[in-house]
């Protein structure tokens, strides 16, 4: 069971805005320890979508938003697309493991 | 451009060890570090563990203390992975996946993936 706590899935009808939570704790997240987010299409490799809490890597859309609060981080996503569709992937460090967790993933489903 | 390229898919039984490489082209191979992530099937990301390709320093998920050793050979700028004792669980695609990190901002991330590989066990 991963550390980092996502929903399983979430939906939304195109045009849309979704959110995706991952949860943490004191050693990871809520120590301040930056947060990625992976987006990851069926058969693909993951690709980065957001680094740093909040920033976008040049290419992704600025549908995409990243934001933290606490021991918790949220990946947004505005007028939702069906290319949007896919497992969406948190990610931090965590002190006590000494290492990377990802969150469990959750499946974006566009109506 | 910066391309990772995996080994072949792989067949292994119970009990025995797989080494998965990954070759590195398009960038200076010493200068990032190399992740391994591995996903079962149905199932979401694992962090495997960390080479750095200059030293040879490791850093491995406690998980597979004793069973993972990475690897790297500067000459053909590949990274290497070898699981041992593998058991039906340890059937997943591999992944090495490079970490970038940005100095002036402090951030670092995977930036770019190999294609992944197939290690599947089975008696």
């Amino acid at each position: 069971q991963s550390v980092l706590t996502q929903p399983p899935s979430v939906s939304g009808a195109p045009g849309q805005r979704v959110t995706i939570s991952c949860t943490g704790t004191s050693s990871n997240i809520g120590a301040d320890y930056h947060v990625r987010w992976y987006v990851q299409l069926p058969g693909s490799a993951p690709k980065l979508l957001i680094y740093g809490d909040t920033n976008r890597p040049s290419g992704v859309p600025d549908r995409f938003s990243g934001s933290k609060s606490g021991a918790s981080a949220s990946l947004a996503i505005t007028g939702l697309q069906a290319e949007d569709e896919a497992d969406y992937y948190c990610q931090s460090f965590d002190s006590s493991l000494n290492g990377i967790l990802f969150g469990g993933g959750t499946k974006l489903t566009v109506l | 451009q910066v391309l990772l390229v995996q080994s072949g898919g792989e067949v292994k039984k119970p009990g025995a060890s797989v080494r998965v490489s990954c070759k590195s082209s398009g960038y200076r191979f010493t200068a990032y570090y190399m992740h391994w992530v591995r996903q079962a099937p149905g199932q979401g990301l694992e962090w495997m563990g960390w080479i750095n390709p200059s030293s040879g320093g490791t850093n491995y998920a406690q998980k597979f203390h004793g069973r993972l050793t990475m690897t790297r050979d500067m000459s053909i700028n590949t990274v290497h992975m070898e699981l041992s004792s593998l058991r039906s669980d340890d059937t997943a695609i591999y992944y090495c996946a490079r970490d970038y990190y940005d100095t002036i901002g402090n951030f670092n991330f995977f930036d770019y993936w190999g294609q992944g590989t197939q290690v599947t066990v089975s008696s």
